[in-house]
């Protein structure tokens, strides 16, 4: 079966980039690699994905490794808003399937 | 624009008591998806639409939960009977189509809790 890893947790402090790693080694060759954040008492929020390129919004940056196994979210100034659940996707078909997630604490 | 809207944002009711959860979700988008988020199981996939056809059921828990979507613009998740067991947050989800690349855009969710 499809399956990512990721950290339990993460803490970063005010104003520092940080980096939310995940290993996806048994993605398949055509799906696109997903990131969401779920804050508290909300809906998870799509925050980047892609297939094989790095890919930058206003959110945040995504680092795929060349071999696509893993990739890197990266926060370039974390605030405290971003303190949240992070969710790298892995994949069923065509169903999106959440693991546990990064827990981020952003430190003042 | 308005995103995806689930109604209601908060459900107390007595166990055996049939339960409707509602989304409506974003306009053009063709798929819709229900999940349920629990401590225990996370997040999970109930669910989900492809213009207006059931794709996938295969997360529904059993036949006490059934879900619809008569348009476009709205779907409805029901637990009938309800047990305690189905507390958990409800998730709506919607996206131009079912695809990997495709992101899925979330409501903020229905907190059901059967007493």
């Amino acid at each position: 079966d499809a399956k990512t890893t990721q950290p339990n947790s993460m803490e970063s402090n005010e104003e520092e980039p940080v980096h939310l790693p995940c290993n996806h080694s048994t993605i398949s060759g055509t799906d696109y690699i997903h990131w969401y954040r779920q804050l508290p008492s909300q809906g998870p929020e799509y925050v980047i994905h892609g297939l094989t390129s790095n890919v930058n919004n206003r959110m945040a940056s995504l680092a795929i490794a060349e071999d696509r196994k893993s990739s890197t979210l990266i926060l370039h100034r974390a605030t405290l808003r971003d303190a949240a659940v992070y969710y790298c996707i892995d994949h069923y078909g065509q169903n999106f399937v959440f693991g546990p997630g990064t827990r981020l604490s952003v430190l003042p | 624009d308005a995103g995806v809207i689930q109604s209601p944002r908060h459900e107390v009711t007595e166990m055996g008591q049939e339960v409707t959860l509602r989304c409506k979700p974003i306009s053009g988008h063709n798929s819709l998806f229900w999940y349920r988020q629990t401590m225990m199981r996370g997040l999970e996939l109930l669910i989900y639409f492809n213009n207006n056809v059931p794709i996938d059921d295969s997360g529904m828990p059993e036949d006490r939960f059934s879900a619809k979507m008569p348009n476009a613009s709205f779907s409805t998740l029901k637990i009938q009977p309800s047990e305690p067991r189905d507390s958990a947050v409800y998730f709506c989800a919607s996206s131009l189509v079912a695809y990997s690349n495709q992101p899925q855009h979330f409501g903020d969710g229905t907190r059901l809790s059967i007493l």
